[in-house]
């Protein structure tokens, strides 16, 4: 199974800070990774598609970057509403896997 | 509004069955794969099972072959997924879940159901 490495687990950062969040996958993934949200007691929301690409709805502060092995994920100003978990998801080998988790909180 | 609802949930005891459903609308749900993730209380995600968009081809994680059936009724929109021989670490809540892109069996998960809560205890 492919290994999503996440890092780091959890963070504290202040509104208006630039969070960045990283995912190392244990293969070449290319860029089949997506990026979601989720808040507690709610299912998880897809933020970012193949790698970099925004999902239709998503704020622009959301971006993501990476092929290979080794991606980003990077919340460009924390805003409060951005307190979650947030999990890197690979979909180029079965079985589809995800990374362990990063919860953001507010400092 | 595209909406995903499961259903089916409880309280079963080891070694117990349960089906769990999930009502789609406003998609062509024939056109999209559909997949079941779950998640134990308190950790994170977990991929369950896959099911083509005509439902001719399944997959299953390790952790679930030979006890859980995933189908479907594209006549009705609802995704299935039966739960058998049912164990303590099978608890979580499962969420029925869509694939962004028609015909794509494996892609990013656009849009969630809510979740249904799955407890398995003697």
């Amino acid at each position: 199974d492919i290994q999503m490495t996440q890092s780091p687990s959890s963070l504290s950062a202040s509104v208006g800070d630039r969070v960045t969040i990283t995912c190392q996958a244990s293969q070449d993934i290319s860029n089949y990774l997506n990026w979601y949200q989720q808040k507690p007691g709610k299912a998880p929301k897809l933020l970012i598609y193949d790698a970099s690409n925004l999902e239709k709805g998503a704020p622009s502060r959301f971006s993501g970057s990476g092929s290979g092995t080794d991606f980003t994920f990077t919340i460009s100003s924390l805003q409060p509403e951005d307190i979650a978990t947030y999990y890197c998801q690979q979909y180029d080998f079965l079985p589809l896997t995800f990374g362990g988790g990063t919860k953001v909180e507010i400092k | 509004e595209v909406q995903l609802v499961e259903s089916g949930g409880g309280l079963v005891q080891p070694g117990g069955s349960l089906r769990l459903s999930c009502s789609a609308s406003g998609f062509t749900f024939s056109s999209y794969a559909m997949h079941w993730v779950r998640q134990a209380p308190g950790k994170g995600l977990e991929y369950v099972s896959a099911i083509g968009n005509s439902g001719r081809s399944t997959y299953y994680a390790d952790s679930v072959k030979g006890r859980f059936t995933i189908s479907r009724d594209n006549s009705n929109n609802t995704l299935y997924l039966q739960l058998s021989s049912l164990r303590a670490e099978d608890t979580a809540v499962y969420y029925c879940v869509k694939v962004s892109r028609q015909h794509l069996p494996y892609d990013a998960f656009d849009i969630w159901g809510q979740g249904t809560m799955v407890t398995v205890s003697s």
